[in-house]
């Protein structure tokens, strides 16, 4: 069965602080990896990525992939209080199965 | 364009009774995927379905929870003799046909169940 594994679970910043949420993957038919951002209520799409190496990037936040290592990166630099959520990886097949996902908690 | 619409927002339910669970895709949409979701957990996938087909139900269990999408109406998510174990946030996300190039499901605000 694939697997998705997210870490940390949880972390906790303070405001200007850059944080880094790992993603790691072992599925069968590898198509693109998506990462989703939880606040309150319903996750919103960030970023999809298919090759390795290659940056996706939107405002202060990027993600690269390796599929070598089988792994993603969530990259957010000079964190606000508004980044605070569940940050979800999950790898686009069929069933779009999700990680448990790494809760970003940033203080003033 | 309305988003995913969910319905009820909030459920509450005795042990034993059934819940039903509806969800109105974006317009032009015709992939709809249910999740659920416990506090302080991911979003663990449950059934995948196109319009009158259920695509994949690996994530769904096989006793008392049934889903379906129609050709006209909404998906239902229907979970039969509840038990407290059934409460949490039940969401809904729809994509159309390209899905799988563009990456990007789009989710409801969930359904929120909670067994007494």
């Amino acid at each position: 069965e694939d697997k998705v594994v997210q870490s940390p679970l949880s972390l906790v910043v303070h405001e200007g602080d850059t944080v880094t949420l790992n993603c790691s993957y072992e599925v069968t038919n590898f198509r693109s990896l998506l990462w989703y951002k939880q606040e309150k209520k319903a996750p919103t799409f960030l970023f999809m990525l298919t090759s390795s190496g290659i940056e996706k990037k939107s405002g202060r936040l990027s993600s690269i992939l390796d599929k070598k290592e089988l792994f993603s990166i969530l990259n957010i630099t000079a964190t606000q209080t508004g980044d605070s959520a569940v940050y979800l990886c999950a790898h686009n097949n069929n069933d779009m199965r999700f990680g448990a996902g790494t809760r970003l908690t940033v203080k003033p | 364009n309305a988003g995913v619409m969910q319905n009820p927002r909030h459920l509450v339910r005795r042990r034993g009774q059934e819940a039903r669970l509806r969800c109105s895709p974006m317009k032009g949409h015709s992939h709809v995927y249910w999740y659920r979701q416990l506090p302080e957990e991911g979003l663990k996938f449950m059934v995948y379905l196109q319009k009158e087909n259920i695509i994949d139900e690996s994530g769904m269990p096989k006793e008392r929870f049934s889903a379906e999408f129609p050709k006209e109406g909404p998906s239902i998510l229907r979970i039969q003799q509840v038990v407290r174990g059934d409460s949490a946030a039940y969401f809904c996300a729809s994509s159309p046909n390209d899905r799988l190039n563009t990456g990007e499901l789009f989710f409801g605000e969930g359904s929120r169940l909670t067994v007494l």
